[in-house]
């Protein structure tokens, strides 16, 4: 089975300090994403990578950056973390595109305070 | 750019009750379709997806049918259970190998005893 493993479930963090999501998949796939999940407005994209060194935007990136040096992990990096980015996030990845679905990891509750 | 709705929740059905819940998508191209099932506390996990007009995707006695006419993807099940309580989404991905997945915004489903 893929499994897609964030390295936190839950974390509270204070405003304005520097935050790492970390996230790993083991079946070598090319493609992962961060989403960030909220009551009333689904699953929103902030970044995705289709392959070691790239990155491409999502919907919603600002406050927000990513680094992918490995093909397995991609991590999440809030620069001044704020109130405002309380919230779920959710790793993904996928063979291959949209078009093959993805696999999601368990998520980490971030709570800023 | 690809858009995905879901019907407004949540929903709260009594066990053995049938369960339809409406979905519609926008896309340039032909997407994959994808239901999603996230239960309290964990990550979302594929319930069923379809690649093609008229293909219906199936798995736990859910079923959707992609219905390109009406660019529909609904969700069916002919009796819940008090463990199908969870938050569904549904989702298209594009075709390009850089694409990614496009989230509609849950929907809350709650079955009672």
């Amino acid at each position: 089975d893929v499994k897609v493993t964030q390295s936190s479930r839950y974390l509270v963090k204070r405003t304005g300090e520097k935050v790492f999501l970390e996230c790993v998949q083991d079946m070598d796939h090319e493609n992962m994403f961060w989403y960030r999940q909220d009551p009333g407005l689904g699953l929103r994209l902030i970044y995705f990578s289709y392959d070691v060194k790239m990155k491409e935007k999502g919907d919603i990136p600002e406050g927000y950056s990513v680094s992918r040096e490995k093909k397995e992990r991609f991590s999440l990096i809030l620069e001044s973390a704020s109130t405002n980015q309380t919230s779920m996030y959710l790793c993904a990845s996928s063979l291959g595109g949209g078009r093959r679905g993805a696999f999601f990891g368990q998520g980490t509750r971030l709570t800023v305070v | 750019g690809d858009s995905v709705t879901q019907m407004e929740g949540p929903v709260t059905l009594s066990e053995e009750a049938f369960l339809t819940i409406n979905c519609t998508y926008t896309a340039t191209g032909y997407p994959s379709l994808f239901w999603y099932v996230q239960y309290p506390g964990e990550g979302l996990q594929l319930l069923l997806k379809a690649t093609k007009a008229d293909d219906k995707g199936s798995n736990k006695g859910f079923e959707a049918t992609y219905r390109k006419e009406t660019t529909s993807f609904h969700l069916e099940k002919g009796s819940v259970q008090v463990s199908d309580s969870a938050v569904y989404f549904c989702a298209a991905g594009g075709s390009g190998a850089n694409s990614k997945l496009t989230f509609g915004k849950g929907i809350t489903l709650s079955v009672r005893p």
